[in-house]
């Protein structure tokens, strides 16, 4: 159980446009995702916290209007990019939270490459 | 007071000997601290995690030492192989969020 899974899993875009990534928690429901961030061969870095129904909350230095998050379900958080650029490419990881539990469960991640 | 200091940043252990990676925090509001696993190009994966009312947790090949006192947590991987090489995460959570503070990260490499 507890599984997460992401969408699309690598994604190539050319500078400008806008990519959304999906956040799905395929067997329980999801009070809390979180989007992270990381480069190589480097620590996770949290983005936003989102929860269901609300809007997300950004870390400091997090660029909430380029960074678009929304938290339609228990289950789906998505994150848009907008306006990509070539230091937004990176791998995003999304990770979900069982209500009332503080394990998070992370996605297997998506590798944004923007030409 | 928010940091989570993890060491060393890389490891090499001959296949079969223990593996130790150890975590330093400062936040004594912190509860709940748990190890991931992560492979290249993977997301990291939950590999065990401890509460501070416990000394010592045990899964498998995998246990957690927590020092309370000391504010330090550590992670020993026994009778290590190639396969858990990996970059291992420790993380501290808590003051009632759920947000992870996550170490640095410790490359692990098992020799054959």
């Amino acid at each position: 159980g507890a599984v997460v899974s992401q969408h699309p899993s690598r994604v190539i875009c050319k500078s400008g446009t806008s990519v959304k990534i999906e956040c799905r928690s395929l067997d329980f429901q999801a009070t809390t995702m979180f989007w992270y961030r990381q480069f190589p061969k480097q620590s996770l870095m949290l983005m936003a916290t989102s929860n269901e129904g609300s809007k997300a909350t950004y870390e400091q230095g997090v660029e909430k209007d380029k960074f678009l998050i929304n938290h339609a379900s228990l289950t789906l958080s998505t994150l848009t990019v907008t306006s990509a650029h070539p230091e937004d490419s990176s791998f995003y990881i999304c990770s979900a939270d069982r209500a009332g539990v503080y394990e998070q469960y992370f996605g297997p991640g998506t590798r944004l490459t923007v030409t | 007071q928010q940091q989570v200091k993890q060491s060393p940043q890389s490891l090499i252990v001959q296949k079969g000997g223990i593996s130790i990676i150890n975590c330093a925090y400062e936040n004594t509001a912190f509860d709940y601290f748990p190890w991931y696993q992560q492979f290249p190009g993977k997301g990291p994966a939950l590999l065990i995690a401890i509460r501070p009312d416990v000394s010592e947790k045990k899964e498998g090949r995998f246990t957690i030492s927590f020092n309370k006192s000391a504010k330090q947590f550590s992670l020993h991987i026994m009778d290590s192989q190639p396969g858990d090489s990996a970059t291992y995460f420790c993380a501290a959570s808590g003051s009632g969020t759920y947000k992870y503070i996550f170490g640095t990260g410790t490359r692990l490499k098992v020799l054959a």
